[in-house]
């Protein structure tokens, strides 16, 4: 099947700081991914659709400037958590789906944010 | 959006068949029923997916109810590495997945 990475699998980082998370598909191109987070014990929550080339779109409730998504090319998104605060600390996983891969949606193995 | 409810935790014995329920009442007539799972601190993997038919592909069966309104996800002889989160979610848009509490199933031996 279809492999998305992701990079870093974990980071630690102090509070005030910037934290960038890439998205990769590394066997197919993909013009949209989708941005999750998720807390310990609780369910995926989506944050944003990535977009190649235009505005990622966000959900309700998450603050653009906050989480700034750029989709420059077909196979890399990234994900910037900007002046992290320890609330900011969480899972956060990308996907995408493959052309012709039947609306299968593949999962980035997720990244591990942990800010002191 | 459609929204979807599932038991909260359910245990199997190793080698039997787990039946994980969904009901998805608000489900509209051209949405999908998708399951995936979660195995702990990973990324959640595809499982299968319907919309009036009943499914099998090599992980699972899928069985809807005729009036859409519930599904079951079947697994025929569960092991011990099936233990995960197992989400049923209604698809609103291409791509576009929103997840519910999902059903905890342990597999014990």
């Amino acid at each position: 099947g279809a492999v998305v990475s992701q990079h870093p699998s974990r980071v630690i980082c102090k509070s005030g700081t910037s934290v960038k998370i890439e998205c990769r598909s590394l066997d197919f191109q993909a013009t949209t991914m989708f941005w999750y987070r998720q807390f310990p014990k609780k369910s995926l929550m989506l944050m944003a659709t990535s977009n190649e080339g235009s505005k990622a779109t966000y959900e309700q409730g998450v603050e653009k400037d906050k989480f700034l998504i750029n989709h420059a090319s077909l196979t890399l998104s990234t994900l910037t958590v900007t002046s992290a605060h320890p609330e900011d600390s969480s899972f956060y996983i990308c996907s995408a789906t493959p052309p012709r891969a039947n609306n299968e949606q593949f999962f980035g193995p997720g990244t591990r944010l942990t800010v002191l | 959006d459609a929204k979807t409810t599932q038991p909260p935790s359910m245990d199997c014995a190793e080698g039997r068949a787990a039946n994980l329920p969904c009901n998805h009442s608000t489900i509209s007539g051209n949405e999908y029923v998708y399951w995936y799972r979660q195995i702990h601190s990973q990324g959640p993997q595809y499982i299968i997916h319907g919309l009036k038919n009943n499914e099998t592909n090599e992980m699972a069966s899928l069985i809807i109810t005729e009036d859409r309104k519930s599904s079951t996800l079947i697994l025929p002889h569960a092991t011990l590495r099936d233990t995960a989160v197992y989400y049923c979610i209604v698809r609103v848009a291409p791509g576009k997945l929103i997840f519910g509490q999902g059903t905890e199933l342990s597999v014990k031996p």
